[in-house]
């Protein structure tokens, strides 16, 4: 059964920190993994989608890796900003699935202070 | 386009009543998904349908029923409400040309005392 884990739970940075948020899962054979934004009392906002083939995607501050072989992400913010302030999910797809059934981790609580 | 939206926003329920959430989306999505997240956790699928008239457990379906019989909606009932149920409740729903891409509701927050 695939198992998605992130750490930390809860970071707190100040202004302007480049910052890395881990990702890591137990079964290799996925077809993607995203990563989402969750804003207290709202839904998830789909930041970045890696193919299982691909590296890296970036989109903006933003930067997210993939290591296949070695069950792990990172989602990389950088000169973090207090709009930054969320929490950062990560989800992976399995290869094996029928109407993409996501595996997500447990988050991490990002605040970014003034 | 209203995207996916979900009624009610909370909902106190006593143990052992009955409740539908419900869930519509206006982008003509066939795949459509029901998940719920506990304090401090990820989201767990309960349901899925990847079409009208079809549905298909997730991770943690029991407890819950679906049914599909609009593209539009997918609602999910909860026959005898247990406190394991408290819970935030996300609907999504995604395009078959790409159904990684799933769009959220703003969610249900549901308490069970």
């Amino acid at each position: 059964k695939q198992e998605v884990t992130q750490i930390p739970a809860a970071l707190s940075v100040p202004e302007g920190e480049n910052l890395v948020l881990n990702c890591s899962f137990t079964d290799s054979a996925i077809y993607n993994l995203q990563w989402f934004r969750q804003d207290p009392g709202k839904g998830l906002t789909s930041l970045l989608l890696i193919q299982s083939s691909q590296r890296e995607q970036t989109s903006g501050r933003l930067n997210a890796s993939l290591d296949k072989s070695s069950g792990r992400s990172t989602l990389y913010i950088a000169a973090s900003q207090p709009g930054d302030s969320a929490t950062y999910l990560c989800a992976v797809t399995p290869l094996e699935t029928s109407g993409s059934r996501l595996t997500f981790g447990e988050g991490t609580q990002l605040t970014v202070n003034p | 386009n209203a995207g996916v939206t979900q009624t009610p926003k909370f909902r106190i329920l006593k143990i052992g009543q009955s409740m539908t959430l419900q869930c519509a989306q206006d982008m003509n999505h066939n795949y459509m998904y029901w998940y719920r997240q506990d304090p401090g956790m990820g989201l767990k699928l309960i349901y899925y349908s990847v079409g009208a008239g079809i549905t298909d457990k997730g991770e943690v379906p029991n407890g819950y029923n679906v049914s599909r019989s609009t593209t539009e909606d997918f609602p999910l009932r909860l026959e005898l409400a247990a406190p394991s149920q408290t819970s935030v409740y996300f609907c999504a729903s995604s395009d078959d040309l790409d159904p990684d891409e799933q769009y959220f509701g703003p969610g249900t927050r549901l308490t069970v005392t």
